[in-house]
């Protein structure tokens, strides 16, 4: 089936890193998306990888990519509590819309 | 650029009315999504369009649901007559082609008593 799955909650603490993992399902996917939805507000672009590619780091970001196992992660460095927000992780199938997960609450506590 | 622009950015009505939606997707962006977003079922798509055409319609979940999309710079969703469980977050989308980033509006928080 086409689905897009990630853990629902992650909790962690102020300075140390997050991970947020995501499984896809389609290999003819192009690009992979993180987007970020802050309370009360859209979805933003976060970062994207290329599907030829296994990493990408931007600042605190970091996006990994193993196309055999079809996951992909997102590492947020040093994590401060402007992280807390939901985290959709979104794969590209070909001539097709995006499919988005269910989204991960991040929860930062100081 | 502005972005894509909802309005209105929050509706409250009373279960039976007429609700409609506005979208104005990004200038030059060929494709245009609605979303629905609930804390039971998350983010899901609606319908989108290409080129002014939907393509694909079956997450809109019964005939109470219709979308138009009559030029590259408009879009509509409504609902009639509406009912307390479509009480949302309603959220357009616009891409430059259909399998490309997409640019999310702000929403539409719908409460329907």
């Amino acid at each position: 089936g086409e689905d897009v799955e990630q853990s629902l909650f992650l909790s962690v603490r102020e300075g140390d890193s997050s991970v947020i993992n995501c499984t896809y399902t389609d290999s003819s996917s192009t690009y992979l998306y993180w987007y970020k939805q802050e309370p009360g507000a859209g979805l933003q672009l976060l970062t994207y990888i290329f599907s030829n590619m296994d990493m990408k780091q931007d600042q605190r970001l970091t996006v990994l990519l193993n196309k055999k196992d079809k996951h992909l992660s997102l590492r947020i460095a040093d994590t401060q509590t402007g992280d807390s927000a939901i985290y959709f992780c979104a794969e590209s199938p070909a001539g097709t819309a995006l499919i988005f997960g269910k989204g991960t609450t991040l929860s930062v506590s100081s | 650029d502005a972005g894509v622009i909802q309005s209105p950015r929050h509706e409250v009505t009373e279960m039976g009315q007429e609700v409609t939606l506005r979208c104005k997707p990004i200038s030059g962006h060929n494709s245009l999504f609605w979303y629905r977003q609930t804390m039971m079922r998350g983010l899901e798509l609606l319908i989108y369009f290409n080129n002014n055409v939907p393509i694909d319609d079956s997450g809109m979940p019964e005939d109470r649901f219709s979308a138009k999309m009559p030029n590259a710079s408009f879009s509509t969703l409504k609902i009639q007559p509406s009912e307390p469980r479509d009480s949302a977050v309603y959220f357009c989308a616009s891409s430059r082609d259909r399998a490309e980033t997409q640019y999310f509006g702000p929403g539409t928080r719908l409460l329907v008593l």
